[in-house]
């Protein structure tokens, strides 16, 4: 059950600028949205997180925007470096129900 | 503070067989969840357990089964090995139970099925 969708599979951008990647999600009762990051042999980490109540959170180069009449949330990189080239993955989840995650998006930032 | 350790953290089975797969959580946290990576699917979420009681379980058959212990440590069970079941099994560990709450991933026991 795809609840969380990440319908672009991979993401290259220059360094430098700015990368958006995208989430979707079809179950409205999602409260707390978050965003992990993962590189080759590890697991993921977490990245940055939003709950509903916000439409907008923020941490250094990373900021997440939710609209929820759209069931869409974005993650803006800026400004891209060649560091943050990794598979990024949205989940969701609410009350104590287990999170869902996307099937995630490689970014490739390049030099 | 360690992180979540999952041993072992390669495998080779063949099909039929069956395997186990351990995971010692972050100290204090209590709840163990465990998800299956494979290319294009993403995380499929396997089962949560949190106090040694599976609270949460996704959509995987029977063959696939896993315990908490009261040391908060968990395994995770595959019998009758299937090739599809290769993929990176990845346990994570948080505070609370479900959702809501960071989860803080291990490495992953990549299980490959020949």
């Amino acid at each position: 059950d795809q609840q969380v969708k990440q319908n672009s599979p991979s993401l290259s951008v220059q360094e430098g600028r700015i990368s958006i990647l995208n989430c979707d999600y079809t179950n409205s009762m999602f409260d707390y949205f978050l965003w992990y990051k993962k590189y080759p042999a590890e697991g993921p980490t977490f990245l940055i997180s939003i709950s509903s109540i916000k439409d907008k959170n923020e941490d250094g180069r990373f900021t997440v925007f939710l609209n929820k009449s759209a069931k869409h949330l974005s993650l803006h990189i800026v400004p891209s470096q060649p560091g943050d080239s990794a598979v990024y993955f949205c989940a969701a989840s609410y009350g104590t129900r287990n999170m869902r995650f996307g099937a995630g998006t490689r970014l490739t930032v390049k030099p | 503070k360690a992180g979540v350790t999952q041993t072992p953290r390669y495998l080779i089975k063949t099909r039929g067989q069956q395997v186990t797969l351990s995971c010692s959580p972050i100290s204090g946290h209590r709840s163990v969840s465990w998800y299956q990576q494979t290319p294009g699917q993403g995380l499929q979420f396997l089962f949560e357990y949190f106090s040694e009681t599976q609270r949460n379980k996704g959509n995987f058959p029977g063959r696939f089964s896993g315990r908490q212990f009261s040391n908060s440590r968990s395994e995770m069970n595959v019998s009758t090995l299937e090739l599809g079941d290769s993929a990176l099994y990845l346990c994570a560990s948080s505070l609370r139970t479900g959702g809501g709450g960071e989860l803080f991933f291990g490495e992953g026991s990549r299980l490959t099925v020949l």
